[in-house]
């Protein structure tokens, strides 16, 4: 079956860093998205890895693995607005999104 | 604003009554979705529409009712609705939905409670 797994809940200091992990089973791969959603808010996208390895965009980046399922979203000098759920997806071979349960980061002053 | 917005943000309804949500991505997108998302629970895709034609139907119960006049508006029929599916019901829009990076855009949601 088809699986994503994230942890429910991350606590974490305002000015520290925190990594976010995603381990992925889906039918076919083709790549992994992190969304971000604010409560009461849409999902807005992070970033997208189809490729092993690092991608970096300004105070966050995600990290691909393919040959272990596995991902992570770094977030650096957190602030109090990186408060929110944090959503990873697959896209399988039939480019659907398979979707985590999120993984709600709560930052402390 | 992501380009993509609904209506109404919240309702509520009885399980006899009848409901439209109604999403407009102004976006140049040709693919759509409804997806239900409820607490502490992964995002669920119901219907997805590619250039107006209906690609995925994840075997959503028939109290559900997609409609896509042209490749901007959807709308989410709803009747005889029961509790349970009171969610917070989320649109989304991409290019299309066979492409790689295929990022989608999402509205606000509904927020629906059925009493």
């Amino acid at each position: 079956g088809q699986n994503i797994d994230q942890p429910t809940e991350m606590t974490a200091t305002e000015g520290a860093i925190v990594q976010i992990n995603c381990t992925y089973q889906t039918s076919g791969f083709n790549g992994l998205f992190w969304y971000q959603q604010h409560a009461g808010e849409a999902p807005t996208f992070l970033s997208y890895n189809v490729l092993d390895g690092l991608e970096e965009k300004g105070r966050f980046s995600s990290f691909l693995s393919r040959s272990k399922g596995y991902s992570y979203l770094l977030l650096k000098e957190l602030q109090m607005k990186d408060s929110a759920s944090y959503l990873c997806a697959s896209m399988d071979s039939n480019y659907q999104l398979i979707w985590g349960a999120g993984t709600k980061l709560i930052i402390k002053p | 604003e992501t380009g993509v917005t609904q209506t109404p943000r919240h309702l509520v309804m009885g399980m006899t009554n009848k409901k439209s949500l109604k999403c407009e991505q102004h976006l140049g997108h040709n693919a759509m979705y409804w997806y239900k998302q409820s607490a502490k629970k992964p995002l669920e895709l119901m219907f997805v529409y590619s250039l107006e034609e209906r690609v995925e139907n994840n075997s959503v119960p028939s109290r559900f009712s997609p409609e896509c006049p042209n490749s901007s508006h959807l709308f989410l029929h709803l009747h005889t609705l029961q509790p349970e599916d009171s969610a917070l019901y989320l649109c989304a829009s991409s290019r299309g939905p066979s492409t790689g990076n295929g990022e989608q855009y999402f509205g606000p949601g509904t927020r629906l409670t059925v009493t």
